[in-house]
């Protein structure tokens, strides 16, 4: 079965310092990865997705097919990065997004 | 262009009732996904529709149930709506369903 792990409820860092959000999938096809967050007050939103390879926010993330993974990383968190975190799994030509937990960011000054 | 809609923005029903929310998706997005969001279980997918017609559905019973209509705007139906279907229920646009999907604010339904 599908299945998408962010081991990490909750991640708390200082404003500066590195930060990754871990994700490993269940999948033994090719996925199609995503990054949503959620802003305090705000609707969900997408960050990133893995077929872009681009940098958002500062915010980076490579599929590693090996590991089954896809973790989130910033080399200096800020504090407007405060936020919930969830990674999302699209297995073949379904299009419904299988999701993680999510992870709740708190970034400190 | 103006985001995706979802009213009511909260509903409290009684065990055994029905309800109805709608959803109404960015103008030019034609494929309208349903989510459950609960603290336990997260974000689960219930249905997709496209051109009105539905395209993929979750693992939910029978009692929610979807449609959507020629302005691709959605409503999602809970028939004989149990405490368990407290949460909140989240809808989601996009183009044609594979490009990525734009949230609405949810509507929050407490059942008691």
């Amino acid at each position: 079965a599908q299945r998408v792990t962010q081991p990490e409820k909750l991640l708390s860092v200082f404003k500066g310092a590195p930060v990754e959000l871990k994700c490993n999938y269940s999948y033994s096809g090719s996925p199609e990865l995503f990054w949503y967050v959620q802003y305090s007050r705000q609707r969900l939103q997408l960050l990133l997705r893995h077929i872009s390879r681009e940098s958002i926010k500062g915010f980076t993330a490579d599929l590693n097919k090996g590991e089954t993974s896809f973790h989130l990383k910033k080399p200096f968190a800020q504090e407007e990065d405060s936020a919930m975190y969830y990674c999302a799994l699209r297995a073949g030509n379904n299009r419904k997004l299988i999701w993680g937990l999510g992870t709740s960011l708190a970034v400190n000054p | 262009k103006a985001g995706v809609t979802q009213t009511p923005r909260y509903l409290i029903k009684t065990r055994g009732q029905q309800v109805t929310l709608s959803c109404s998706p960015i103008s030019g997005h034609r494929s309208v996904s349903w989510y459950q969001q609960t603290p336990g279980q997260g974000l689960q997918f219930l249905f997709e529709y496209f051109s009105e017609t539905q395209r993929n559905k979750g693992n939910f019973p029978g009692r929610f149930s979807g449609r959507q209509f020629s302005n691709s705007r959605s409503e999602m139906n809970v028939s004989t709506l149990e405490l368990g279907d407290s949460a909140l229920y989240l809808c989601a646009s996009s183009p044609d369903g594979n490009s990525p999907l734009h949230f609405g604010n949810g509507t929050r339904l407490t059942v008691t």
